[in-house]
């Protein structure tokens, strides 16, 4: 099987831009979570996508936002970027097993290096 | 709450010497733990994962965690580094609410491995 996949790689943006990141998950995963990983802040959790429904979400404010299409594929947006927002930008996909506690392992994206300048 | 603490940032080692990354954890529940690996510019890959079977777990490339709930210590171990060990690794929980689920790392430890 493909592994997750994220699009573009690579990005550069300005202040006040807004910019969206593509995210690809494993066939037949349902659950799509997006991350962010920053050297000051390490890796923290943005949210979670699960057929289509934002069913978590993490510490961000609003100008961070996603979506997931019925194909499971996910959109992450974050408006006005700021100068912080620098970061890898990581997206892992999991079969999304109901049930709790949910078992089912994340796999990871290569991840896309947003710069904003 | 969960949380888990990487007791080291860095670590070196010999190629050929055994190789121990500490990790402590706080959890509510019976947790779900991951170590997960990151080489330069690539993604995070899973190297093991413990979700309350057998408490050592083996994982890839060599690599084991032992499961301490009296310790509240999940390290991971490998008896003979390799160059290509030299990466970050992190320490993961699973956090979950009635919504869903996340996780948690820690603050990561990167390791070096000299010849």
């Amino acid at each position: 099987k493909a592994g997750v996949t994220q699009t573009p790689r690579y990005l550069i943006k300005t202040r006040g831009q807004q910019v969206t990141l593509s995210c690809s998950p494993i066939s037949g995963h349902r659950s799509v979570s997006w991350y962010q990983q920053t050297p000051g802040q390490g890796l923290q959790f943005l949210f979670e996508y699960f057929s289509e429904t934002q069913r978590n979400k993490g510490n961000f404010p609003g100008r961070f936002s996603g979506r997931q299409f019925s194909n499971s594929r996910s959109e992450m947006n974050v408006s006005t970027l700021e100068l912080g927002d620098s970061a890898l930008y990581l997206c892992a996909s999991s079969p999304g097993a109901s049930g709790r506690p949910p078992t089912d392992t994340q796999y990871f994206g290569p991840g896309t290096r947003l710069t904003v300048l | 709450a969960q949380s888990v603490t990487q007791l080291d940032s860095h670590v070196s080692v010999s190629e050929g010497t055994p190789v121990l990354l500490r990790c402590n954890y706080s959890s509510s529940y019976s947790p779900s733990l991951f170590w997960y690996v990151q080489h330069p510019n690539k993604g995070l890959q899973l190297l093991l994962k413990y979700t309350s079977a057998a408490t050592l777990v083996k994982g890839i490339n060599g690599f084991e965690a032992e499961f301490k709930k009296s310790e509240t210590s999940f390290h991971l171990t490998k008896p003979s580094a390799h160059m290509s060990d030299a990466a970050e690794y992190f320490c993961v929980v699973r956090a979950f609410n009635q919504a869903g689920t996340a996780l948690i790392f820690g603050k990561g430890t990167t390791l070096s491995v000299s010849s």
